[in-house]
């Protein structure tokens, strides 16, 4: 079975401090990664996804980045972090094969990072 | 442009009681796919269920069940005979086909069950 995991759970980090969260996910391969937000209010805003090693595509412009070195990893960054970067950080993944009445579109989510900027 | 309009902001009601959360939509697309989820007070969401624009039956999975009406746009989610356990807040969310699979979510809508 597939399995999802994100580190940490929780952050507290300075205004201005560098940030990375990361992603991994088990028991599947070339899956699509997605980076989520939830702010305050509970709306869930995608960030990031990525068909592939090094296919990163933007959602949001903003002081974030991503990356995916390996398959099925995907990394989450921040040069330089400010007060509107609090939030819930919510990774998941899709499956990339098969037709419309396959499972391909559900995305599965992983337990969430919480962080906090201060 | 994709949107899901979750009207009911928050819901409570009492054990036992039947609650329908509602989902609105907009999209262009012909091809699209919607979906619910759940998030417990520990915060990861849980899928429930997916629905393809093309398959407007009906669903239903244990208490749960779903109204799927391309005419009226709308994707309603009922709990019959709701539990404490029920609490959650809960998502509807909306995919395009050519999106790269990319999720469009309501605002949520946070459910109390109270004994």
């Amino acid at each position: 079975s597939q399995t999802i995991h994100q580190w940490p759970a929780t952050l507290v980090q300075p205004v201005g401090s560098p940030l990375s969260l990361e992603c991994t996910v088990e028991g599947t391969s070339n899956p699509n990664l997605y980076w989520y937000r939830q702010a305050a209010g509970r709306g869930l805003q995608l960030l990031f996804y990525s068909v592939g090693i090094g296919q990163i595509s933007s959602e949001v412009p903003q002081n974030l980045s991503a990356s995916r070195p390996q398959d099925r990893q995907f990394i989450l960054s921040s040069k330089k972090l400010l007060l509107s970067d609090s939030g819930f950080y919510l990774c998941a993944w899709s499956g990339t094969s098969g037709g419309p009445t396959s499972s391909y579109n559900e995305q599965f989510f992983g337990p969430g990072t919480r962080l906090t900027v201060l | 442009a994709q949107k899901v309009t979750q009207a009911q902001t928050e819901i409570s009601v009492v054990e036992k009681e039947d609650v329908t959360l509602d989902c609105v939509y907009e999209t262009r697309d012909t091809t699209y796919y919607l979906f619910w989820y759940k998030q417990p007070p520990s915060g990861e969401l849980v899928f429930l269920i997916r629905r393809n624009s093309f398959d407007e039956q009906n669903e239903i999975s244990g208490r749960y069940s779903w109204n799927f009406q391309k005419s009226t746009s709308s994707f309603n989610f009922t709990i019959t005979a709701s539990q404490v356990v029920d609490s959650a807040v809960y998502f509807c969310a909306l995919s395009p086909s050519n999106s790269g699979y990319a999720l469009n979510f309501g605002k949520g809508t946070s459910l109390l069950v109270t004994p």
